[in-house]
């Protein structure tokens, strides 16, 4: 695609709900990450992928996140018994070379 | 570890004064140094980037100086538009990770608004 795709881009959910985010990756783009950004901060990197493999998923802030990308293109990143606290914007990106990384609208995520 | 400081916003200028938002980073090796722009209702943009001391990235009139002897870089634009008015991110990205990762580490954001 011409573009990094994230689906939904609004997802509501109650407390201790589990949920799925949908990256869909700029076509060719063998590295993906996802950051998680809070209202008023910057993105924080949560992991990445190399291929179909989490080479770094050291950004996860505890076991209830999960992120997998079976086949090196779309990525989905997990969240079981969600809390009010990951209530946030996350955010996707792919890049082809080291640097240049492309980043998705986001998926805006309300626990209530 | 790494970590990005940018000036406390919101920042409101006239059109056409003067722009500096001033960005320090601490690194651990060589990072590469990065500008990202998110306007209302929109996703983040890369802006500019420098790769190496003393380099200068540019696009849309904006422009940043890679200081490695100051760790800055700072964004500057010689005149503002209201079109400009967006948050703005400095970030780093040093490759040292570790596993081939090149994840950006990102400072809070300066909000610019520029008023007619």
């Amino acid at each position: 695609g011409a573009g990094v795709s994230q689906t939904p881009s609004n997802k509501v959910t109650e407390k201790g709900k589990y949920v799925e985010l949908r990256c869909d990756p700029i076509s060719g783009h063998t590295a993906l990450y996802w950051y998680r950004q809070s209202l008023g901060q910057g993105p924080e990197f949560l992991i990445y992928f190399q291929g179909t493999g989490a080479a770094d998923d050291s950004g996860l802030p505890n076991d209830r996140f999960f992120a997998v990308r079976p086949e090196g293109s779309v990525s989905t990143l997990k969240i079981q018994r969600t809390e009010r606290g990951d209530s946030a914007v996350y955010l996707c990106a792919s890049s082809l070379n080291a640097d240049t990384q492309y980043f998705g609208p986001g998926t805006r995520l309300t626990v209530l | 570890g790494n970590s990005v400081t940018q000036m406390e916003g919101p920042v409101t200028l006239s059109e056409e004064a003067f722009l500096t938002i001033n960005c320090t980073y601490t690194a651990t090796g060589y990072p590469s140094l990065f500008w990202y722009v998110q306007y209302p209702g929109e996703g983040l943009q890369l802006l500019l980037k420098a790769t190496k001391a003393d380099d200068k990235g540019s696009n849309k009139g904006f422009e940043a100086t890679y200081r490695k002897e100051t760790t800055s870089f700072h964004l500057e634009k010689g005149s503002v538009q209201v079109s400009d008015s967006a948050v703005y991110f400095c970030a780093l990205s040093d490759g040292d990770s570790g596993a081939g990762s090149y994840q950006l580490t990102f400072g809070k954001g300066t909000k610019l608004s520029v008023i007619p």
